[in-house]
């Protein structure tokens, strides 16, 4: 079974800082990584997503995340951020194997952005 | 393509009603998923269909939970009867089946069991 852990509930961040999102898996077999954002009372819209190649993926809006195998870590970052970041982050993972496209979620992290 | 449609966006029901929610995937896309998402338990696969045949309903709740895909382009979500411990976001999402396919999610339908 794979599991995901989002390390932190909430990030306040100010406006135009940097922002960094912590999620961790685990995993006996290959995995796929994505992460998505819920924006308020909307739903989930992918970010970007890490399947093979370059450990480094980058996403919309100006989000990247780098996937590190040792440590088990799929990170997301943004380097300055905007009120309307304001949303909900989840990390999310999938089985390399598994055609069916089933995610498994970690809580979710909510970033709220001030001026 | 308008996404995917989920109805009603708020439903607001008496508890032993009978509930159903309705969702529309994107045209050409073969799987969909029901997803819960609550405060204590954060998000949950609750079942998925491919080919509108379902695949897995092992994360549904309970007896009272049924979901349908009648044909490719309709899904139901049915609870009967509703409890206020139902209460949450019901999403649904659909995909193209492959490897490391993007699910594209509904906005939601925001369950209220009084």
């Amino acid at each position: 079974a794979q599991s995901v852990t989002q390390l932190d509930s909430q990030v306040p961040v100010f406006e135009e800082a940097p922002v960094e999102l912590r999620c961790n898996y685990s995993s006996s077999v290959s995995v796929y990584l994505f992460w998505y954002v819920q924006y308020p009372n909307q739903g989930l819209q992918l970010l970007l997503k890490y399947l093979s190649g370059s450990t480094l993926v980058k996403g919309i809006n100006g989000f990247e995340a780098e996937f590190n195998k040792s440590q088990t870590s799929f990170h997301l970052r943004k380097p300055s951020v905007h009120i309307s970041d304001t949303a909900e982050y989840f990390c999310a993972v999938t089985v390399t194997t598994d055609s069916w496209g089933k995610l498994q979620f970690g809580a979710g992290t909510q970033v709220v952005v001030t001026p | 393509d308008a996404g995917v449609i989920q109805s009603p966006r708020h439903e607001v029901t008496e508890m032993g009603q009978e509930v159903t929610l309705r969702c529309k995937p994107i045209s050409g896309h073969n799987s969909l998923f029901w997803y819960r998402q609550t405060m204590m338990r954060g998000l949950e696969l609750l079942i998925y269909f491919n080919n509108n045949v379902p695949i897995d309903d092992s994360g549904m709740p309970e007896d009272r939970f049924s979901a349908k895909m009648p044909n490719a382009s309709f899904s139901t979500l049915k609870i009967q009867p509703s409890e206020p411990r139902d209460s949450a976001v019901y999403f649904c999402a659909s995909s193209l089946r492959g490897e490391g396919t993007e699910a594209f999610f509904g906005q939601g339908t925001r369950l209220t069991v009084v």
